[in-house]
């Protein structure tokens, strides 16, 4: 069975602080793809990043990087001097065979 | 590019009428679309999938008699909530992709608030 397990319900943090969201999935595939979505309080999901399997590589954009390790089963998210308007909830997801699944979401307040 | 749009964004119907929630990818034609549920603070439940001109396929545990879904074009995908009732209140989700359902990018669209009185 497929699972994703995002264990930070809510973190607080304040304006130019780093963030860690964490990601651990489980899944007996070799071949799947990871996602990360954001969630602000308007609702839309907005896509942020997809990974395949076999591309452990790090990957930076702008304040944001992601930190692949298949050896942990991670997909971690870390924004860099985080300002109020990255406040949303962020959901990691894991994806094979026609089949989505997310995790419970960790909700990211930024304080001013 | 890759946006979904979903109208309307929100709805307020009262028990026992039919609510039909419509999904559309604005500048791509759309393989597969999806229909998530989202409860307050809680994590989206896909509800069903489908593709243009067959049947969806729905989760276990989701009613098709109750949530029908059309997938009349590669473009348009609607959901109808027969005999609302209190409990079918939720933030309904669609998403579409344009690839290999398994390999690609979902997008999705802004979502539906459903209110049931």
């Amino acid at each position: 069975a497929q699972k994703v397990t995002q264990a930070q319900t809510e973190i607080s943090v304040v304006e130019k602080e780093d963030v860690t969201l964490d990601c651990v999935y489980e899944t007996r595939d070799t071949t799947y793809y990871l996602f990360w979505y954001k969630q602000p309080p308007s609702g839309e999901l907005v896509f942020l990043i997809r990974r395949n399997s076999f591309d452990e590589q790090n990957e930076i954009s702008g304040r944001y990087s992601w930190n692949f390790q298949k050896s942990t089963s991670s997909f971690n998210f870390t924004i860099t001097a985080s300002q109020v308007v990255d406040s949303a909830v962020y959901f990691c997801a894991l994806t094979l065979s026609n089949d989505m699944r997310f995790g419970a979401g960790t909700r990211l307040t930024v304080k001013p | 590019g890759a946006v979904v749009s979903q109208h309307p964004s929100r709805v307020i119907c009262k028990s026992g009428t039919s609510v039909k929630i419509e999904c559309r990818s604005l500048d791509f034609q759309a393989t597969t679309m999806f229909w998530y549920r989202q409860f307050p603070k809680q994590s989206l439940m896909l509800m069903a999938t489908s593709n243009e001109g067959s049947k969806a396929t729905y989760e276990q545990g989701v009613e098709k008699d109750k949530f029908l879904i059309n997938h009349a074009s590669l473009t348009l995908s609607t959901l109808t909530v027969t005999s609302a009732h209190p409990e079918d209140s939720s933030f309904y989700i669609c998403s579409a992709s344009y690839g290999v359902p398994s390999t690609d990018t979902q997008y999705f669209g802004p979502g539906t608030r459903l209110t049931v009185l």
